[in-house]
């Protein structure tokens, strides 16, 4: 089955614990992305991946870090995670630029206290 | 930055009525027009897209109806049902950019039975 998975689900935290949110897709997916979505303010994206091994910023990335080194893992990664960073993020790929339709993981719900 | 302006925000209609949102946008170069649906805990997911070399395009009873001179385009569903009860998010993108992605705010629409 086609699908784009993102762990932990869930995550409480506390301010300054490093954590990782992992994405993997099996649908061979040059393109992946990174966003969060907050009452109010819809979907912003935080980082995209156009390749292996190539990366930039969206809207919204400060405060976190990405790395591609294999095509189908598009690791988030909060170095110093902090309150205004609870939000509940979402990992998505495509087939590569231009190329329409977005899939979507489950969505990974953090907190951090 | 806004590229994009999603209408209405909310929106309540009655079984059986039509629901229409609207998405209004600056970037001529847009040259792929999607409506994602998104249901409480889950990821978007693609609904219904558009290229601007069309006017209109209906898929069941959903329609995307385009207007280039006016760069918007909007999303009618038909014969609304209570299942269609979700937020909708417009994301118009170019093919020619490097992919950064812009959303729409989201419209939740509530079907009531």
């Amino acid at each position: 089955e086609a699908q784009v998975t993102q762990n932990p689900r869930y995550l409480i935290t506390v301010t300054g614990k490093k954590l990782t949110v992992t994405c993997s897709q099996n649908m061979n997916h040059e393109y992946m992305s990174w966003y969060r979505q907050d009452p109010g303010l819809g979907l912003r994206q935080i980082y995209y991946s156009m390749n292996v091994e190539v990366t930039d910023k969206g809207d919204v990335p400060e405060g976190y870090k990405v790395s591609r080194k294999e095509k189908r893992n598009f690791p988030l990664i909060l170095e110093s995670p902090s309150p205004n960073q609870t939000s509940l993020y979402f990992c998505a790929s495509s087939l590569g630029q231009g190329i329409g339709e977005l899939f979507f993981g489950e969505g990974s719900r953090l907190t951090v206290l | 930055q806004q590229q994009v302006k999603q209408s209405p925000q909310s929106l309540i209609v009655q079984k059986g009525g039509i629901s229409i949102i609207n998405c209004a946008y600056e970037n001529t170069a847009f040259d792929y027009f999607p409506w994602y649906q998104q249901f409480p805990g889950k990821g978007p997911a693609l609904l219904i897209a558009i290229r601007p070399d069309v006017s209109e395009k209906k898929e069941g009873r959903f329609t995307i109806s385009f207007n280039k001179s006016a760069k918007q385009f909007s999303l009618h569903i038909m014969d609304s049902q209570p299942g269609d009860s979700a937020t909708y998010f417009c994301a118009p993108v170019s093919s020619g950019s490097a992919r950064q992605l812009t959303f729409g705010s989201g419209t939740q629409l509530t079907v009531l039975p």
